[in-house]
């Protein structure tokens, strides 16, 4: 069954400092991966998603993530963090060919301190 | 529409009542979702409609939760009997992705907010 696995559940940076937050997935097929961000009292957003094109895949707002097939990775970077991208962000796998659904991560807390 | 539109956004209620929740998609996405997201948690699915029909309702907790697309447009979730665990926001999705290559990208609503006394 397909499954992500999101490492930590509170990321704290300073604003100006890198941002990584850690994804490994599971699957049984070959997935789409994608992050999405919700930011306090707002809904989900699209960040980026990934589907066997390239590895690196860029998105919006200066984040980054590498699918890494040895490793069973998707971590998301961004090289200087921002105050406003203090928010919750879930990595999120595709289901398997039977099925459509997309699986969450429990997702990653992320502060941003000045 | 131009977005998911999903009401009420709040929705108060006792324990024991019944419960519909309604989710208008964008135009043309024939596939719509229903997740549930609890306190602290990622979002968990629940059911999803290609067209009037569920194609996957593995995630639906018990049979006090239902859902029907009857026109293949808006969505509507019912839930019987609530309980107090079933506090939650209610999320709806919906995509225009019908399988095959490429990604299923969904657009979500902002939520409805369920509170069960």
């Amino acid at each position: 069954a397909q499954s992500v696995t999101q490492l930590d559940s509170h990321v704290s940076v300073s604003e100006g400092t890198p941002v990584l937050l850690r994804c490994n997935y599971s699957s049984s097929y070959s997935p789409s991966l994608f992050w999405y961000v919700q930011h306090p009292n707002k809904g989900l957003q699209l960040l980026l998603k990934y589907t066997s094109a390239a590895t690196l895949v860029k998105g919006i707002n200066g984040f980054e993530a590498e699918f890494k097939k040895s490793e069973t990775s998707f971590h998301l970077t961004k090289p200087s963090a921002h105050m406003s991208d203090a928010a919750e962000y879930f990595c999120v796998v595709s289901g398997d060919g039977a099925t459509n659904k997309l699986i969450f991560g429990t997702g990653t807390l992320l502060a941003v301190q000045p | 529409g131009a977005g998911v539109s999903q009401t009420p956004s709040n929705k108060v209620t006792e324990k024991g009542k019944y419960v519909e929740l309604r989710c208008d998609p964008i135009s043309g996405h024939t596939a719509l979702y229903w997740y549930r997201q609890s306190l602290g948690q990622g979002p968990e699915f629940l059911i999803y409609f290609q067209g009037t029909g569920a194609a996957d309702d593995s995630g639906l907790p018990n049979d006090r939760f239902f859902a029907v697309r009857p026109e293949g447009s808006v969505s509507t979730l019912k839930i019987q009997r609530t309980e107090r665990g079933d506090s939650a926001v209610y999320l709806c999705a919906s995509s225009n992705y019908g399988g095959g290559s490429g990604a299923n990208v969904l657009t979500f609503g902002a939520g409805s907010r369920l509170t069960v006394l």
